[in-house]
């Protein structure tokens, strides 16, 4: 079965400092894979999606970056964190050609920036 | 500019009862509708889905009603259960466009009393 990690569970990280946070998915191959964020009271807000390794698109232009190392594994990354950037953090998956659409969500991370 | 509205940001039923959540879209070229459930600190779990080809899908106490002409749709669930209190999300998509990246609404949070 599939399944999808995302770590580190919680971060208070401050302003100003790097960031990381790593999603790998198992179970399945050449998936579709997101980034989103909840913000407090906000709905989900996608940041970035990847249809294969290398291949990022960006929805909402700000200090965020991803990257796609690996076929199964996506990276949320910022060199330089802001209040604004404090959230809960979600990564997802789908597979094309299934015939569904369902995402299907990881743990999350829940990021405050001090 | 919103495309999915939900617009009442939390409900409060009885269990037992019905818990109808509702959701409200502008984009008519929609064509695949998802209810997601949240719980806190977890990531969504895909609830439900229906294509615009139809109007009503069924699965167990949860029923999906969809209206193109109005451009809504809701959700039912009975009967309601303490275990069913969480933030439930509507999504769309342009699953025949190729896109498999749904847009969120901002979510109800559905309270179940015992």
């Amino acid at each position: 079965s599939q399944t999808i990690h995302q770590w580190p569970a919680t971060l208070v990280q401050p302003v100003g400092s790097p960031l990381s946070l790593e999603c790998t998915v198992e179970g399945t191959s050449n998936p579709n894979l997101y980034w989103y964020r909840q913000a407090a009271g906000r709905g989900l807000q996608l940041l970035f999606y990847s249809v294969g390794i290398g291949q990022i698109s960006s929805e909402v232009p700000q200090n965020l970056s991803a990257s796609r190392p690996q076929d199964r594994q996506f990276i949320l990354s910022s060199k330089k964190l802001l209040l604004s950037d404090s959230g809960f953090y979600l990564c997802a998956w789908t597979t094309e050609g299934t015939g569904t659409y369902e995402q299907y969500f990881g743990p999350g991370t829940r990021l405050t920036v001090t | 500019d919103q495309q999915v509205k939900q617009n009442s940001p939390s409900l409060s039923v009885q269990e037992g009862r019905i818990s109808i959540l509702n959701c409200d879209y502008t984009n008519s070229m929609f064509d695949y509708f998802l209810w997601y459930k949240k719980y806190p600190a977890e990531g969504p779990t895909f609830l439900i889905s229906i294509s615009s080809i139809k109007d009503k899908n069924e699965d167990g106490r949860f029923t999906v009603f969809l209206n193109k002409s109005a451009k809504h749709l809701s959700l039912h669930i009975v009967p309601s259960q303490p275990g069913d209190s969480a933030v439930y999300f509507c999504a769309a998509s342009l699953a025949s466009g190729g896109s498999y990246i749904p847009t969120f609404g901002r979510g109800t949070s559905l309270i179940v009393h015992p």
